[in-house]
């Protein structure tokens, strides 16, 4: 069984400064996915950045970085430069890659971030 | 490019009324997949299809029917809503060891 933590139910941060959204998991899996999905407040769910659990270097995305420690179990989600757009909630997710897919993704609770101009 | 599209996007039902949302996707994916999302909690899945004509439950599955009507095409039926059904519904779809994409979502009240 997969299972993801988000310990932040709620921040805010200052307009231009930089964000860390925590993420732990935990699964038996050998090889995994990590996403960070945006939600804002018109409810769609967009996909952000994703990392494989065997990628070596960390996945950027623009603004966005996945900070991936495989031994501390924890995929956290960097915001360079924060702007009032990024307010949003924010989820992490994880599945299990297979030769096949079809594999569900198991999600945290999510992080409501809010930007302060 | 239109990715996964739902419909409605909206829908108000009384308790024991039927109805079934669609989702179609233009990516050429495989798997497609339908999620819940209750209030203060992530999403939780309903059903998945891994091709046309093959299904499987998820972790939410009671209440609900699905059908997978080609590549394309993957809709979900509630046969008789309870207001425990009230949620925001999103369908997606993925390729192997790829990113899911998501719908914009239907909201879903049944009073």
């Amino acid at each position: 069984a997969q299972k993801i933590t988000q310990t932040q139910p709620g921040m805010f941060v200052q307009e231009k400064e930089a964000v860390t959204l925590d993420c732990t998991y935990d699964t038996s899996d050998q090889s995994y996915g990590l996403f960070w999905y945006k939600q804002p407040s018109s409810g769609e769910m967009i996909f952000l950045i994703y990392q494989g659990s065997y990628d070596e270097q960390n996945a950027t995305e623009g603004r966005y970085s996945l900070n991936f420690q495989k031994a501390r179990k924890s995929a956290n989600l960097v915001i360079s430069a924060s702007q009032l757009g990024d307010s949003a909630m924010y989820f992490c997710a994880m599945k299990k890659w297979t030769n096949f897919g079809n594999e569900k993704l198991t999600f945290g609770t999510g992080t409501r971030l809010t930007i302060i101009p | 490019n239109a990715g996964v599209t739902q419909t409605p996007k909206f829908q108000v039902l009384k308790t024991g009324q039927s109805m079934t949302l669609q989702c179609a996707q233009d990516m050429n994916h495989n798997s497609m997949y339908w999620y819940r999302q209750d209030p203060g909690m992530g999403l939780r899945l309903i059903y998945y299809s891994a091709s046309e004509g093959t299904t499987d439950k998820g972790e939410v599955p009671n209440g609900y029917n699905v059908s997978r009507l080609n590549k394309r095409e993957f809709s979900l039926r509630l046969e008789s809503a309870a207001p425990s059904q009230t949620s925001v519904y999103f369908c997606a779809s993925d390729r192997p060891n790829q990113p899911q994409h998501f719908g914009d979502g239907t909201r879903l009240s049944i009073l």
